[in-house]
C-alpha cells in the first residue's frame, strides 16, 4: 500500500512564496505528480519528477527525493489565481502504466 | 493531441437507481484508463484502473463496477445506488510520463 502525507491547508500572501511538502511511503516507485484542482474543477497536471532534483517550470518548481521519500511544490511570485487545492500523487508498478495514488490535497489560500 | 471525454457532467439519482458514466479517450492507443472518487473535502480516492480490453482491476470494494469493452472506452456502473456513491467522479489516462482527467461528473444520489 502506500501512504501519501501533505498539509491540509496553507495561507500566503500575494507575490509571496510558498512550499508545499509531500512524502510518500510506496513500493515500486515510478514517479510523483503535482496537480492543481479550483474548486469544483478538475485537477490539472503541474509536475513530474522521477529522478532526484528540481524541476523548474515557470513560476512552479517541484522537488525530488527518492530516498527520503520527500518531494515538494513551490510556488513563486504567489497570484490570487494560484488559490486552489495542489494534489501529490504517486505511481507505483515497475511498468510504465503504474497506477497513481493521490494525497489529500493542500489547500492554498492567496490573500491580498 | 490526446483528449479525454467524460460524460454527463452532473447527475441526480434516486437510492436504488442504476448509474452508467462513460469516458473515452481521443488521440492514443492502449492508454492506461482509471476512475478515481471524490468525496466533499477529501482527496482523490481510486477505485479501479485498467491497462487494456477486459482488464480491469479494483481498489477498494464497493458499490460499483467497471468494464472496458473497447480500447478507448471506460465504463462505471451501479446496480443500485447507494446515498454514499454520491461524489465527483473523474476518469483520468496516463501513459509514460503525463497523467490527464475528464472534467468529471458530479454524482448527487438522493
Amino acid at each position: 500500500g502506500q501512504n501519501i502525507d501533505q498539509p491540509t491547508e496553507m495561507t500566503a500572501t500575494e507575490g509571496a512564496i510558498v512550499q508545499i511538502n509531500c512524502t510518500y511511503q510506496t513500493s515500486g516507485f515510478n514517479g510523483l505528480f503535482w496537480y492543481q484542482q479550483h474548486a469544483g474543477e478538475a485537477p490539472t497536471f503541474l509536475s513530474y519528477n522521477v529522478l532526484d532534483g528540481l524541476e523548474e517550470k515557470g513560476r512552479f518548481s517541484s522537488f525530488l527525493s527518492r530516498s527520503k521519500g520527500y518531494s515538494y511544490l513551490l510556488l513563486k511570485e504567489l497570484q490570487m489565481k494560484d488559490s486552489a487545492s495542489y494534489l501529490c500523487a504517486v505511481r507505483s508498478g515497475t511498468d510504465s502504466w503504474g497506477k497513481l495514488q493521490f494525497g489529500a490535497g493542500t489547500q492554498v489560500v492567496v490573500t491580498p | 493531441s490526446q483528449t479525454i471525454h467524460q460524460w454527463p457532467a452532473t447527475l441526480v439519482q434516486p437510492v436504488g437507481s442504476p448509474l452508467s458514466l462513460e469516458c473515452t479517450v481521443e488521440g492514443t492507443s492502449n492508454p492506461n484508463l482509471y476512475w478515481y472518487r471524490q468525496a466533499a473535502g477529501r482527496g482523490l480516492q481510486l477505485l479501479f484502473y485498467s491497462v487494456g480490453i477486459g482488464q480491469i482491476s479494483s481498489e477498494v470494494p464497493q458499490n460499483l463496477s467497471a468494464s472496458r469493452p473497447q480500447d478507448r472506452q471506460f465504463i462505471l456502473s451501479s446496480k443500485k445506488l447507494l446515498l454514499s456513491d454520491s461524489g465527483f467522479y473523474l476518469c483520468a489516462w496516463n501513459f509514460g510520463t503525463e497523467a490527464f482527467f475528464g472534467q468529471g461528473t458530479r454524482l448527487t444520489v438522493v
